[in-house]
């Protein structure tokens, strides 16, 4: 069963903290990472996408990529109220996006004023 | 208009009653997806089509069947509703040409079987 963990929380965070978002997974053929927002009730968004191992940023947001310890994470600099919500983590086994992405369960993160 | 549409957004049926979900979409996409959601569980697949020919099963196909009516059009359907089948449906769809964009997901449906 290929699989992608994260932990459920909640991570709280103080406004203007860094949050950190940890996911592991377990195909080593995956070759596409995702990371999806969802607010309660709404559908998921893309935030992030990476395909190469190390790092990559937009605005507040930084994904980091280690593929040999087949590890994706988040970084949420300057945090604020609107990012509480749960973060997705998806992997997909194809250099396409459109391949089947498998989702973990999510990690809800808090911002705390 | 929203790119990808669900209808119901809301419905409650009950035990044994058959249910169809909608999905129509404007992004001109071959792939669609349903997935479902529950409380801890993320979202897990039920059904896929990477074209109108096309129809796979997901992770947890049993108790659903789909049609694919046309490129913009993939419908779920429960041919006898039972309760552990309450959760918010998602549809999605995807571009094999586009590397960077992901899946875009409808608005969701919320079902509910008593």
């Amino acid at each position: 069963q290929k699989e992608v963990e994260q932990n459920s929380g909640p991570l709280s965070v103080p406004e203007g903290a860094i949050a950190s978002l940890n996911c592991t997974y377990s195909d080593r053929g995956s070759q596409s990472f995702f990371w999806y927002r969802q607010y309660s009730g709404k559908s998921p968004e893309l935030i992030m996408s990476i395909y190469s191992n190390g790092d990559k940023e937009d605005g507040r947001f930084t994904a980091q990529l280690n593929k040999a310890s087949q590890y994706v994470s988040l970084l949420i600099r300057d945090s604020q109220p609107s990012d509480s919500a749960t973060y997705l983590c998806a992997a997909s086994p194809g250099y396409s996006s459109a391949s089947k992405i498998i989702f973990g369960s999510g990690t809800r993160l808090s911002i705390r004023p | 208009d929203a790119d990808v549409t669900q209808t119901p957004r809301n419905r409650i049926t009950k035990t044994g009653k058959r249910i169809m979900l909608e999905c129509s979409q404007t992004k001109g996409h071959d792939r669609m997806y349903w997935y479902r959601q529950d409380p801890g569980l993320g979202l897990r697949l039920i059904y896929y089509s990477f074209d109108v020919k096309d129809i796979n099963k997901g992770e947890i196909s049993d108790g659903y069947s789909v049609s694919r009516q046309a490129q913009a059009k993939f419908s779920l359907s429960l041919e006898s509703a039972i309760p552990n089948q309450t959760a918010l449906y998602f549809c999605a769809t995807s571009d094999p040409r586009d590397r960077w964009n992901g899946y875009t997901f409808g608005s969701g449906t919320r079902l509910t079987v008593v």
